[in-house]
C-alpha cells in the first residue's frame, strides 16, 4: 500500500534552534518530495530527491533509500519558516501522482 | 515569468450544483496536476494531464473530471457536489511529467458547498 507517514505532526521551537521532520514512507520511489505551505494555502516546492542530500541556505534534506526513510532539517531556525511541511511520495508502482503525509505543523517563537 | 493561476479564487455552491475550476500553468509547463486538501484527509492527488491526455487519476469518483487545452490550460469539473466536495483544489505544473520535474503550484480555489 502507498502510505507516507510524518513526523512530528506539530513542532513548537525556540528561534536558532536545529528542528528535524521525519518522513516514512512503504514501497520503492522515483522521488520524495518536501513542500512548504504557508497560512493562506499557498504551496511551495521546496526538494526533489531520490538518493542523498540536498541543501538550500538553511535547509537540508536527506534520503535513505534501504531504510525508505527521509528527513529535513531546518538549522538556525527563524519566525518566518513558520508553515505546515509535507512530504510527498511519488511511487515507482503509480508513477507521477503522488501520495502526501499528513503534514508537520512548524511554530518558530521569536 | 508569471507564475501557476487559478481561478476563481473562491467559490461557494449549493448541493447538487456543478462547478468548473480553471488553472493556467507557467508558460512552456505541458503537465498539470489537480490536487484536494481538506482538514480531515489532507492532501491527495485527483488527475495529472500531461500534453492534453489524462496520465493518472487518483481514486475519486467519476463526478470529478478534467481536461487539458492545446495551451495547457487545463479545467476541472465536479459535478453533483456533495458537502463533502468542501476544500481547497490546488492544481501545480512542470515542463515534464511530475516524477522528473519540481512542481509549481497556484494559490489554489477555496470551494464550499453549502
Amino acid at each position: 500500500k502507498n502510505e507516507v507517514e510524518q513526523s512530528p505532526q506539530n513542532l513548537t521551537a525556540q528561534e536558532g534552534e536545529f528542528i528535524t521532520i521525519n518522513c516514512s514512507y512503504s514501497v520503492g520511489i522515483s522521488a520524495l518530495h518536501w513542500l512548504q505551505q504557508h497560512p493562506g494555502g499557498g504551496i511551495v516546492s521546496l526538494f526533489m530527491l531520490s538518493s542523498g542530500k540536498k541543501k538550500h541556505g538553511r535547509l537540508i534534506a536527506t534520503i535513505n533509500i534501504q531504510e525508505k526513510h527521509s528527513s529535513l532539517h531546518i538549522t538556525a531556525s527563524h519566525p518566518r519558516d513558520s508553515a505546515v511541511y509535507i512530504c510527498a511520495a511519488d511511487y515507482m508502482n503509480t508513477g507521477n501522482q503522488f501520495y502526501f503525509g499528513t503534514g508537520t505543523s512548524l511554530t518558530v517563537i521569536p | 515569468k508569471a507564475g501557476v493561476t487559478q481561478t476563481p479564487r473562491y467559490l461557494i455552491k449549493t448541493r447538487g450544483q456543478q462547478v468548473t475550476l480553471s488553472c493556467s500553468p507557467i508558460s512552456g509547463h505541458r503537465s498539470v496536476s489537480w490536487y484536494q486538501q481538506t482538514p480531515g484527509q489532507g492532501l491527495q492527488f485527483l488527475f495529472e494531464y500531461f500534453s492534453e491526455t489524462q496520465r493518472n487519476k487518483g481514486n475519486f469518483p467519476g463526478r470529478f473530471s478534467g481536461r487539458q487545452f492545446s495551451n495547457s490550460r487545463s479545467e476541472m469539473n465536479v459535478s453533483t457536489l456533495e458537502l463533502g466536495d468542501s476544500a481547497l483544489y490546488l492544481c501545480a505544473s512542470s515542463a515534464r511529467r511530475p516524477s522528473t520535474d519540481t512542481q509549481y503550484f497556484g494559490p489554489g480555489t477555496r470551494l464550499t458547498v453549502l
